[in-house]
C-alpha cells in the first residue's frame, strides 16, 4: 500500500519569497514515481513537476523544484519568487511498481495543502 | 485546452433525475479514470479503464455507471443520486497505466450540486 502525507492544511507566503510544501510518503515499492498538482479554485489538476525514484539529481521545473530526500521519504515542493497566481491548493502524489513487477497503475495523493500568496 | 475536455463545468440534479457525464481526451492516451473529489476530503479514485477496458471499481455505488466506448470518451451515468454524492469529479487520462513515471493529465472538472 502506498501512503502520501502532506501536513500542512494551509500555508501562506508574501509575494516574490519562496516556499516549500511538505510531503512524505510511504511505500514499499522499488521503483516509483512522485508527482506535484496544482488546484486553482476553478477545478483543474495542474501537473507541475516529477521525480523518479532513481532520478539522482532534484528535479527542477521554472520557479518549481522538488527536494527529494530519498532516505526520509520526503518530496517537498518548493516555490521561488512566488506570485499571486500560485494561490491554490497544491497535492502531492504518487505511483509505483511492486516487486512483481506489476503496476497500481493509480496515482495516491495526499490531502493537499493551500497556499495562499500575499501581496 | 488541456487535452482532456469535460461536460458539462457544472451540473444541478434532482435526486431522481438522470444525467451523464462527459469526458473526452485529445492526447492518444490509453488508460482513463474518474476521480470525485468531495469538500474537505482527498481525491477518490471510482474507475479505471485502460484500452476501454474496465480494470478497476473502487466499491462505487451501482447508481454511478462509467461506460468507455472507447479510448477517448468516458461517461459517468448518474441516477438517483443522494446530496452527499455532490461534489467536484474529475476525469483524467494518462499514456499507459501500468507505467509508473507516466503522470495523469486531468480534466477541468464537473461540479455536481444533487438537490
Amino acid at each position: 500500500a502506498q501512503k502520501i502525507t502532506q501536513t500542512q492544511p494551509g500555508m501562506f507566503v508574501q509575494e516574490k519569497e519562496a516556499v516549500t510544501l511538505d510531503c512524505t510518503y510511504d511505500t514499499s515499492d522499488q521503483s516509483y514515481g512522485l508527482f506535484w498538482y496544482k488546484q486553482p479554485s476553478s477545478g483543474e489538476m495542474i501537473f507541475l513537476i516529477y521525480q523518479g525514484s532513481y532520478d539522482e539529481q532534484n528535479a527542477t521545473e521554472g520557479r518549481y523544484s522538488l527536494n527529494f530526500q530519498k532516505a526520509r521519504k520526503s518530496a517537498n515542493l518548493v516555490i521561488s519568487a512566488s506570485q499571486l497566481g500560485d494561490s491554490a491548493m497544491y497535492f502531492c502524489a504518487m505511483r509505483g511498481v511492486n516487486a512483481g513487477g506489476t503496476s497500481y497503475g493509480k496515482l495516491t495523493f495526499g490531502q493537499g495543502t493551500i497556499l495562499t500568496v500575499h501581496p | 485546452e488541456t487535452g482532456v475536455t469535460q461536460t458539462p463545468r457544472h451540473l444541478v440534479m434532482g435526486m431522481t433525475n438522470k444525467k451523464s457525464l462527459k469526458c473526452e481526451q485529445h492526447l492518444g492516451h490509453n488508460a482513463m479514470y474518474w476521480y470525485k473529489q468531495s469538500a474537505k476530503k482527498p481525491l477518490e479514485l471510482m474507475f479505471v479503464y485502460n484500452f476501454k477496458e474496465q480494470t478497476e471499481n473502487n466499491s462505487v455505488p451501482s447508481r454511478f455507471s462509467p461506460e468507455c466506448p472507447n479510448s477517448s470518451h468516458l461517461f459517468l451515468h448518474l441516477h438517483t443520486l443522494q446530496p452527499e454524492d455532490s461534489a467536484l469529479y474529475l476525469c483524467a487520462s494518462s499514456q499507459d497505466h501500468r507505467g509508473y513515471n507516466y503522470g495523469y493529465t486531468f480534466g477541468s472538472g464537473t461540479r455536481l450540486t444533487v438537490v
